[in-house]
């Protein structure tokens, strides 16, 4: 089946600083990528929808000047916390669409734990 | 707007027991059904799916079958291990590029 990896799986940094959060098709490509945020014990969030060459676009409520997506190839989109602190601590997915398969079928990536301190 | 609702959990069941998981869904036209699988301190897999009434998606053992009449993808397993708990999210896609809408998950805890 198609493969997401993400990287780091997870990450400690000190508050102010930047987080990069890489997240890549392994074995597709993947026009359209997602990024959501996962609080503990609950369902995902859908922060932003990244597609390649254009700007992602942002659902309501996300800050796009603090979690910028750059999604630069088929294979890989980034999201970076800027200016990280301690409320950013999360747990970080992303996901991107398999375009062969003709059902809408996301696949995850391992996800990303961010800690911030 | 599209919505989907799970059966709350957590649920906790013994070994080799019968599972149901209660989803159903609100959305127009016809969406595809998914169910993701989520083993603690991990991403989301995908489980299983269907994309038409009556489909039948299946999986590892594990079962759902898209109803439209009654707008459920209940899923079902004959015999639970306890490799199985984890957390299982519901899920739909309208197609066409729009976002896959989640439920909240429900937590599966199966015990020797």
């Amino acid at each position: 089946g198609a493969v997401v990896s993400q990287h780091p799986s997870w990450v400690i940094c000190k508050s102010g600083t930047s987080v990069k959060i890489e997240c890549r098709s392994l074995d597709f490509q993947a026009t359209t990528m997602f990024w959501y945020r996962q609080f503990p014990k609950q369902s995902l969030m859908l922060m932003a929808t990244s597609n390649e060459g254009s700007k992602a676009t942002y659902e309501q409520g996300v800050e796009k000047d603090k979690f910028l997506i750059n999604h630069a190839s088929l294979t890989l989109s980034t999201l970076t916390v800027t200016s990280a602190h301690p409320e950013d601590s999360s747990f970080y997915i992303c996901s991107a669409r398999e375009p062969s398969q003709a059902t809408d079928t996301q696949y995850f990536g391992p996800g990303t734990r961010l800690t911030v301190l | 707007g599209n919505s989907v609702t799970q059966m709350e959990g957590p649920v906790t069941l013994s070994e080799e027991a019968f599972l149901t998981i209660n989803c159903t869904y609100t959305a127009t036209g016809y969406p595809s059904l998914f169910w993701y699988v989520q083993y603690p301190g991990e991403g989301l897999q995908l489980l299983l799916k269907a994309t038409k009434a009556d489909d039948k998606g299946s999986n590892k053992g594990f079962e759902a079958t898209y109803r439209k009449e009654t707008t459920s993808f209940h899923l079902e397993k004959g015999s639970v291990q306890v490799s199985d708990s984890a957390v299982y999210f519901c899920a739909l896609s309208p197609g066409g590029y729009q976002k896959v809408t989640f439920g909240t998950g429900t937590k599966l805890q199966v015990i020797p």
